[in-house]
């Protein structure tokens, strides 16, 4: 079965540096998303992206952040300025069509800002 | 108050029992329905979607009340690979195709 998939799977970044997450959706899908989880909370929607442009974002999808989808393969989480509070794991999800269709996950990147 | 709703547990029962856990929400107009499951520190994997008459898949029945905005989750003969969070998701719930994450309900499952 095709898989979401995500890297790294752990990144150490000194605060106020940039990371970039990547994640490779299913091919056909066409609605990409991605969600943060800090450590023992719910996870929450950052932003979702279809048409090679954002669709939606949350509160949390500040300036700070951007997402980018260089090629056909790729999707990207960058966080500019990273924060102590940044420290999470971030899940990257796609699915096929819009509306009422479930997401398939990525394994997600664990993001440690030190 | 919050769009999505669960009891975080944890639920702690023997091998072979039957355990429910509810979810309410409270956008009425939430198009879509699913249960997640979560082990510790992984990704939310799909356990099952709800549909308006009930599903049900191996030993886990998944119901939704639309009038009484809640989506509920039967897991029968349960098992220690039961053990993990589940999370209930909904589509809708703020107004959008977004999904909408509860907090999830903690399940342990002992011998």
């Amino acid at each position: 079965e095709p898989e979401v998939t995500q890297t790294p799977s752990h990144q150490v970044t000194q605060m106020g540096q940039e990371v970039i997450l990547r994640c490779v959706p299913i091919s056909n899908h066409l609605y990409f998303y991605w969600y943060r989880q800090i450590l023992g909370q719910k996870v929450e929607f950052l932003v979702s992206f279809y048409n090679n442009e954002i669709s939606e974002k949350s509160e949390i999808f500040d300036d700070q952040f951007s997402v980018e989808r260089p090629d056909g393969s790729n999707f990207t989480l960058k966080i500019r300025s990273t924060k102590l509070e940044d420290s999470a794991m971030y899940f990257c999800a796609s699915f096929k069509e819009g509306g009422n269709q479930p997401q398939h996950f990525g394994d997600g990147t664990r993001l440690s800002i030190l | 108050r919050k769009e999505v709703e669960q009891d975080p547990g944890p639920f702690n029962v023997p091998e072979g029992a039957t355990v429910a856990f509810n979810c309410t929400y409270s956008n009425s107009a939430s198009q879509s329905f699913f249960w997640y499951r979560q082990d510790c520190r992984k990704e939310p994997k799909l356990l099952m979607s709800v549909y308006s008459s009930g599903n049900e898949d191996g030993r886990f029945t998944a119901q939704l009340n639309r009038a009484s905005q809640y989506i509920s989750l039967l897991i029968r003969d349960s098992k220690l690979s039961d053990s993990a969070t589940y999370l209930c998701v909904v589509n809708g719930a703020g107004g959008s195709y977004i999904p909408t994450f509860g907090r999830g309900t903690s399940l342990i499952v002992h011998p």
